[in-house]
């Protein structure tokens, strides 16, 4: 079984609803972040959290949330989709040796 | 601040050819640096990573990386490209408060026979 799992691996939505990316690790480790890739931009980072009980704003946090229910789980919300948030989303997660280990993305389309 | 440039969005090779992948970055501090590459439809894997130490640093599939701090460069090599190599590759710098990774644009490989 993967180490980092998302759930869904690809979604349709439509502008205005609201919807949770997931995000699940068997790997033990503290820390957890949320990024989105763009073509021709890279990855750019959302969300990130170190434990449960904290969460730290990214580059481009706008327009999302993030909830840390475990240490095993880490959630995004985009509460009122638009268009422009249309992209590859990732999780990751980190023992706090800078590598980190990523699942395989969930593609959002938002129409 | 941290920053990475990846020269060449997209580079091609043909198969057994040398495959050389650029990256600058731009750290305050000593950088921590790492190559990830990412397959079709897939996440990022790590290829290999620069911490400390011997400034060569070798990966997984044949790839090496070398630091060169004079250049601020961390160019990915490898000797000899296989088809198996056409993929995204991302090239990583930890930001200067040492809590999340700065990755450059991504550089496209593509190998041909």
């Amino acid at each position: 079984d993967a180490d980092v799992t998302q759930t869904p691996r690809n979604r349709i939505t439509k502008t205005g609803k609201r919807i949770m990316l997931e995000c699940s690790q068997t790997k033990g480790h503290d820390r957890m972040y949320w990024y989105r890739q763009d073509p021709g931009l890279g990855l750019r980072l959302i969300y990130y959290s170190f434990d449960v009980k904290d969460i730290n704003k990214g580059e481009i946090s706008d327009g999302y949330s993030v909830s840390r229910q475990a240490q095993a789980k880490f959630s995004l919300s985009l509460e009122s989709a638009i268009p422009n948030q249309t992209a590859l989303y990732f999780c990751a997660t980190s023992a706090g040796s800078y590598e980190q280990y990523f699942g395989p993305g969930t593609r959002l389309t938002v129409t | 601040a941290q920053s990475v440039t990846q020269l060449g969005s997209h580079v091609s090779v043909s198969e057994g050819a040398l495959v050389l992948l650029r990256c600058n970055y731009s750290s305050s501090v000593p950088p921590y640096l790492f190559w990830y590459v990412q397959y079709p439809n897939q996440g990022l894997q790590l290829l290999l990573k620069y911490t400390t130490g011997a400034t060569l640093v070798k990966g997984i599939n044949g790839f090496e990386a070398e630091f060169k701090k004079s250049e601020t460069s961390f160019h990915l090599t490898k000797p000899s490209a296989h088809m198996s190599d056409a993929a995204e590759y991302f090239c990583a710098v930890v930001d200067q408060a040492g809590t999340a990774l700065i990755f450059g644009k991504g550089t496209t490989l593509s190998v041909s026979s």
